[in-house]
């Protein structure tokens, strides 16, 4: 079983559209967890970090449950720029290792 | 800027020669990893070093491949007697945490490694 799993999608919602994507991780001992955006062939860029209390960014809200061991990405109202993968990653052990999930590919339609 | 640089952005290799990849990570910062990513595919770790010290190795897929940080700072990858598994992307990143939590990566653009 891989470390962190994504549903690769890909996700493809109208304009508008509210959509979710969840994220599971193994390693209950994980300690901080992040969304990272990913554009074609540009590297990841941090979308947001996850709090136990759950947060939120304009259209982005972040939840973690660490009872579950997920966490989840919510986009209200898309749009087309929101077009792109989603990088699940977990950080975990005492020096803080990265871990991915595959991404979960998103295209929004007109 | 102040952000993670790579060099160079292309690399074209031919199968059995030997490549160097850098990484400037941002300066002070503690924590650099080297990932992989093949298309289509998560970046898959690599390497990580704390300052000089390479910590956690376990991701280099043979002993074709080597990372440095000697000064704590720079680092490179080295890929000897490429191979045509080894095309993909070459993900440089740094943290300034050394085991705080909720530090993000910063990634540099990355290295595309195209062995023919």
């Amino acid at each position: 079983r891989k470390e962190v799993e994504q549903d690769p999608g890909p996700f493809n919602v109208p304009e508008g559209a509210t959509v979710a994507f969840n994220c599971t991780y193994s390693n209950s001992a994980s300690q901080s967890f992040f969304w990272y955006r990913q554009d074609c062939r540009k590297e990841p860029k941090l979308l947001m970090s996850v709090y136990s209390s759950g947060n939120e960014d304009g259209r982005f809200t972040a939840q973690l449950n660490r009872a579950s061991q997920y966490i989840s990405l919510l986009i209200r109202d898309s749009k087309l720029s929101d077009s792109a993968t989603y990088l699940c990653v977990v950080r975990s052990g005492g020096y803080q290792k990265v871990t991915f999930g595959t991404g979960t590919k998103l295209q929004v339609i007109p | 800027g102040a952000g993670v640089s790579q060099s160079p952005r292309y690399k074209v290799a031919k199968r059995g020669q030997d490549v160097a990849l850098r990484c400037d990570p941002i300066s002070g910062h503690v924590s650099l990893f080297w990932y992989q990513q093949a298309l289509g595919q998560g970046p898959e770790f690599l390497t990580y070093f704390q300052n000089e010290a390479q910590l956690d190795k376990s991701g280099l897929p043979s002993d074709r491949f080597f990372a440095e940080r000697p000064e704590g700072s720079v680092s490179t990858l080295k890929i000897q007697r490429t191979q045509q598994e080894d095309s993909a992307v070459y993900l440089c990143a740094s943290s300034s945490s050394r085991t705080g939590c909720n530090s993000p990566l910063h990634f540099g653009n990355g290295t595309r490694l195209t062995v023919t």
